[in-house]
């Protein structure tokens, strides 16, 4: 079946810092989301993108979905931000296989 | 619209015990999944239903656990004679009848059930 890799695995900035994260993937995919999942355990749809870009305010995400990688771009980041970061794809419209998540820490 | 529902939010059973997790889909949405996430660990597909069909039980453990999502009310994932490696947090997620390619794919998430086995 499908790999999901995402890195990096952790990533701690300071706010108001800008970061990007990545997530690769090992065969065509038919749909692709970003989540975040917060420190309550919340799972929130960020993105579905399967190919393109999209942009939600502070909030960008690329898909090349020739080259099989994602992109999640986090610009001017808040404390809020911090939580788990997880790129999730499915070749066949049905099970999404989750990749092990960055997990992104923003200190004040 | 009120989202995708979950039940109970915490669940504490005891060794032995059964776990019954309710999941109410978001309106108008016939596919639903269940997905198991173990403590510091990404989450894992379990099992696709549309009603009163399994889709996709791959992801299921072969003994204890079942999946149903009836005609009428919630689906329900159960977990009969549970144990500590049960612990884990149950991630359920609808999507909406698929017509034709695109947005309809998106896997809409419930708030998830906490299940703790003493």
């Amino acid at each position: 079946g499908i790999q999901v890799e995402q890195s990096p695995p952790d990533l701690i900035l300071q706010e108001g810092a800008n970061s990007t994260l990545r997530c690769n993937f090992s065969d065509s995919v038919n749909n692709l989301q970003w989540f975040h999942q917060n420190p309550w355990g919340q799972l929130i749809n960020l993105f579905y993108i399967p190919s393109g870009t999209k942009q939600n305010g502070r909030l960008s995400a690329t898909t090349v979905a020739t080259e099989r990688y994602s992109l999640l771009y986090i610009s001017s980041s808040q404390t809020t931000d911090s939580g788990v970061y997880f790129c999730a794809a499915s070749t066949g419209f049905q099970k999404l296989v989750f990749g092990t998540g960055t997990r992104l820490l923003v200190s004040p | 619209n009120a989202g995708v529902m979950q039940n109970p939010r915490h669940l504490v059973r005891r060794r032995g015990q059964e776990a019954r997790l309710r999941c109410s889909p978001m309106k108008g949405h016939s596919h639903v999944y269940w997905y198991r996430q173990l403590p510091e660990e990404g989450l894992k597909f379990m099992v696709y239903l549309q009603k009163e069909n399994i889709i996709d039980e791959s992801g299921m453990p072969k003994e204890r656990f079942s999946a149903e999502f009836p005609k009428e009310g919630p689906s329900i994932l159960r977990i009969q004679q549970v144990v500590r490696g049960d612990s884990a947090a149950y991630f359920c997620a609808s999507s909406p009848p698929r017509l034709s390619h695109g947005e309809t794919d998106t896997q809409y998430f419930g708030p998830g059930t906490r299940l703790t086995v003493l």
